[in-house]
């Protein structure tokens, strides 16, 4: 099956700092999407991205599907970014996760 | 929205007890998945269903089974608990072909002691 790398595995940063988090993944996929676990346990979707670049508010998301990685941007970063991050990809309808970023925004 | 529900939030186990898991969606997708996510290794596939009565495999099915009688319930059964299968269960569910992704039940820790 398709393997899904994240890195980093952990992210601390300061209130206010901006991040990058990637995600690199091994075929070619349908559907690219990043999720937030937030510390409730409860998966949120952040973005359905196969390519290209989309934005929502302080976040944003590249996908570069013929280099097969995509990126997550956080900006000005605050406590209620911390939690997981997924990427998550799809090639035959079920998705494959990645490990996660665990990401601690500390004020 | 739509909405997954998980019945149970949290759920305490013997070994070798049957376990079943229950998830139930409200809004009519084809789809239904299990995963398990245990840290460091993410969520992993364990079963998922396209339609009423049909399973596939996910990527780590030995020592569960999955029951669809009807579509919007997706049960996961542990025939037999173990104590590594203590983790945190996730349902979802999306819709065939759907560009929106899917939807998460907010999961069930399940402790086999």
């Amino acid at each position: 099956g398709i393997q899904v790398e994240q890195s980093p595995p952990d992210l601390i940063l300061q209130e206010g700092a901006n991040s990058t988090l990637r995600c690199n993944f091994s075929d070619s996929v349908n559907n690219l999407q990043w999720f937030h676990q937030n510390p409730w346990g409860q998966l949120i979707n952040l973005f359905y991205i196969p390519s290209g670049t989309k934005q929502n508010g302080r976040l944003s998301a590249t996908t570069v599907a013929t280099e097969r990685y995509s990126l997550l941007y956080i900006s000005s970063s605050q406590t209620t970014d911390s939690g997981v991050y997924f990427c998550a990809v799809d090639a035959d309808y079920k998705l494959s996760f990645g490990a996660g970023t665990t990401v601690t925004v500390r004020a | 929205d739509v909405k997954v529900t998980q019945s149970s939030r949290y759920l305490v186990k013997r070994t070798g007890e049957k376990v079943f898991l229950e998830c139930v969606q409200d809004m009519d997708h084809e789809n239904m998945f299990w995963y398990r996510q245990d840290p460091g290794l993410g969520l992993r596939l364990i079963y998922f269903s396209y339609d009423v009565k049909m399973k596939e495999k996910g990527d780590i099915p030995e020592g569960y089974s999955v029951s669809r009688e009807k579509k919007e319930r997706f049960s996961l059964i542990l025939e037999s608990a173990s104590t590594n299968q203590t983790s945190m269960y996730l349902c979802a569910s999306s819709l065939w072909g759907s560009v929106y992704g899917y939807t998460f039940g907010s999961g069930t820790r399940l402790t086999v002691v």
